[in-house]
């Protein structure tokens, strides 16, 4: 089974830090992804990694960067987090369209910034 | 652009009723995947279905169904005879099958399913 991991399932941070958020996949998959998930406005999409250190912007990559060094980590990168970043963060990955469309999902990771 | 629509955000049902899932999507693409993706409280989206637009065929697997008309832009989503474990968030999202774009799902904002004892 494809496994998406997460490195935390709950984090808390003070505003203005750097916060890392990391990603693993284990099925060499090359598409890797970061959604945010808040009440009422489902999945966003903010950043997207087709292979490895090229990385596409989402609907809403501001206050976000992300970095693919090996093909199965993904990690977001809040540069300097603010409270309107407290939200669940999704994880994914997926193989190369017109293999296997559709995407494998990590369990999430809860960030509150205080 | 594409949007996905789920109308109905949280839904209550009494166990073995039946209760369907709505969605309507939007897309200027001739060819698209619609997807159907499970969330239950451990937080994991779990995947249930990818339909390409070409195949309007429904299918069912168990007790789940899912309805596509093309005509309407629909896909819904049907659970006969629900259980407990059916409470979790539903949601329905699209992708083209070509182009850049089909990197990456376009979701809709998830319908809350609450099946009660």
């Amino acid at each position: 089974d494809v496994k998406v991991t997460q490195s935390s399932r709950y984090l808390v941070k003070r505003t203005g830090e750097k916060v890392f958020l990391e990603c693993v996949q284990d099925m060499d998959h090359e598409n890797m992804f970061w959604y945010r998930q808040d009440p009422g406005l489902g999945l966003r999409l903010i950043y997207f990694s087709y292979d490895v250190k090229m990385k596409e912007k989402g609907d809403i990559p501001e206050g976000y960067s992300v970095s693919r060094e090996k093909k199965e980590r993904f990690s977001l990168i809040l540069e300097s987090a603010s409270t309107n970043q407290t939200s669940m963060y999704l994880c994914a990955s997926s193989p190369i369209p017109g293999t296997d469309e559709k995407l494998f999902f990590g369990s999430g990771t809860q960030l509150s910034v205080l | 652009a594409q949007k996905v629509t789920q109308a109905q955000t949280e839904i209550s049902v009494v166990e073995k009723e039946d209760v369907t899932l709505d969605c309507v999507y939007e897309t200027r693409d001739t060819t698209y995947y619609l997807f159907w993706y499970k969330q239950p409280p451990s937080g994991e989206l779990v995947f249930l279905i990818r339909r390409n637009s070409f195949d309007e065929q429904n299918e069912i697997s168990g007790r789940y169904s899912w309805n596509f008309q093309k005509s309407t832009s629909s896909f819904n989503f049907t659970i006969t005879a629900s259980q407990v474990v059916d409470s979790a968030v539903y949601f329905c999202a699209l992708s083209p099958t070509h182009g850049a774009g089909s990197y990456q799902l376009t979701f809709g904002k998830g319908t809350k399913l609450s099946v009660i004892p």
